[in-house]
């Protein structure tokens, strides 16, 4: 039981250029979500997939695409990375939405020069 | 529009427990409380959570006041391992974002 793993760890892109995150979890959650850490900041909500086949925007949107593969999958799109997309990217799922912890992967960490 | 206020930072030492407060006045009647931490360039883990009443597990206890406008975590026997960021984090039932704020830098020392 892997929990939620992420790829790639580390990834450095130039300004412009294109790069899909990759998240998936094995515990059969429902609720799928990917946020931005930048330093010295706490996290902040990109997209959350309620469940297969929905997908709603966050606080932070901008730039970004999402993609519910099935159930355990979840990807984060950068179509053209930007310097303020510099960041350390998180996975996270639950069982639903609502009141339960939500799990997250051990991170992505993303420099945009 | 902070929801929460947590101390910047605290030390604890090894072995003893630590008590880490929080402040949310002006929480609704349908939030909940929870912690998470996060351990140096980790992803934050789930500690506890709670509406009402106090909870316990495995890692911590969280003791909500009567008038739910602070909590306590407790850690009651902490470790060097403990030595991270603390979050607390107010969230309505329906809501499916967590919203970090800037925690408290707990350092556990020798």
């Amino acid at each position: 039981n892997a929990g939620v793993t992420q790829t790639p760890k580390f990834q450095v892109l130039k300004t412009g250029q294109s790069m899909t995150l990759q998240c998936a979890q094995d515990m059969n959650h429902n609720s799928m979500y990917w946020y931005r850490q930048d330093p010295g900041m706490g996290l902040r909500l990109i997209y959350y997939s309620a469940s297969e086949g929905t997908t709603d925007k966050g606080e932070v949107p901008n730039g970004y695409n999402v993609s519910r593969l099935n159930k355990r999958e979840f990807s984060l799109r950068l179509e053209s990375a930007a310097p303020s997309q510099t960041s350390v990217y998180f996975c996270a799922s639950s069982e639903q939405g609502g009141p339960y912890e939500q799990y997250f992967g051990p991170g992505t960490r993303l420099t945009v020069t | 529009d902070a929801k929460t206020t947590q101390p910047p930072s605290m030390d604890c030492a090894e072995g003893r427990a630590a008590n880490l407060p929080c402040n949310h006045s002006t929480i609704s009647g349908n939030e909940y409380v929870y912690w998470y931490r996060q351990i140096h360039s980790q992803g934050p883990q789930y500690i506890i959570h709670g509406l009402k009443n106090n909870e316990t597990n495995e890692m911590a206890s969280l003791i909500i006041t009567e008038d739910r406008k602070s909590s306590t975590l407790i850690l009651p026997h902490a470790t060097l391992r403990d030595t991270a960021v603390y979050y607390c984090i107010v969230r309505p039932s329906n809501d499916y974002k967590l919203s970090f704020g800037a925690g408290t830098t707990v350092t556990v020392r020798a």
